[in-house]
């Protein structure tokens, strides 16, 4: 069985522009959640979707958004990045939504912003 | 607001010298508490899940326990693959979201 995957692995952006991060649970799993994981803050909680609405969503600002397709798939944009906003995006999936003991992380990626 | 702070930072054993992971956790209703391995360049990997003070549970050479306040991990005869932060995160009654620690970076010396 598949595990999670996102793509890419390694993003380097500058200052202003805005990234789009993929996500792809694992087969049969509909919940996808995002966090942002720093050295100082570890890993905080974007937000969640499932059957393509956005169940749950933490504390960041606009700039951070997010959608999942029909086939579970899921998105996040990051609109006018700033350096802060340097991070490894994790994605996990679980089924069902909301049970953190069946969630998997996928292997998250860098973004570097310059 | 749940909160979770995690200690020490860092550990450095030498192979078999067995020791502890604290997590102190503040939340309004605990649903779970949850422990999971992260491997550099990689996700977080789940390990186990506390519902109640006074659970345990095992696995290999771990054992995670916890009390009103506080969870500790506890790591017995440690082997150098055993190297790897372990996260710490409670999810509270009415807030699916998970509240994690920073983290304990666990470095086993061989």
């Amino acid at each position: 069985k598949a595990g999670v995957t996102q793509t890419p692995r390694y993003l380097i952006k500058t200052r202003g522009q805005q990234v789009t991060l993929s996500c792809s649970p694992i087969s049969g799993h509909r919940s996808v959640s995002w966090y942002q994981q720093t050295p100082g803050q570890g890993l905080q909680f974007l937000f969640e979707y499932f059957s393509e609405t956005q169940r749950n969503k933490g504390n960041f600002p606009g700039r951070f958004s997010g959608r999942q397709f029909s086939n579970s798939r899921s998105e996040m944009n990051v609109s006018t990045l700033e350096l802060g906003d340097s991070a490894l995006y994790l994605c996990a999936s679980s089924q069902p939504p909301g049970t953190a003991d069946t969630q998997y992380f996928g292997p998250g990626t860098r973004l570097t912003v310059l | 607001e749940d909160q979770v702070t995690q200690s020490p930072e860092a550990l450095r054993l030498q192979e078999g010298e067995s020791s502890s992971l604290n997590c102190s956790y503040t939340v309004s209703g605990l649903r779970g508490l949850f422990w999971y391995r992260q491997d550099p360049g990689k996700g977080p990997e789940f390990l186990f899940t506390l519902y109640s003070a006074g659970e345990e549970k095992e696995k290999e050479r771990l054992k995670a326990t916890l009390t009103k306040k506080e969870s500790f991990l506890h790591i017995t005869a440690p082997k150098p693959e055993d190297s790897a932060t372990y996260l710490c995160a409670v999810q509270s009654f009415g807030n699916e979201k998970l509240t994690f620690g920073t983290g304990t970076r666990l470095t086993i010396i061989p």
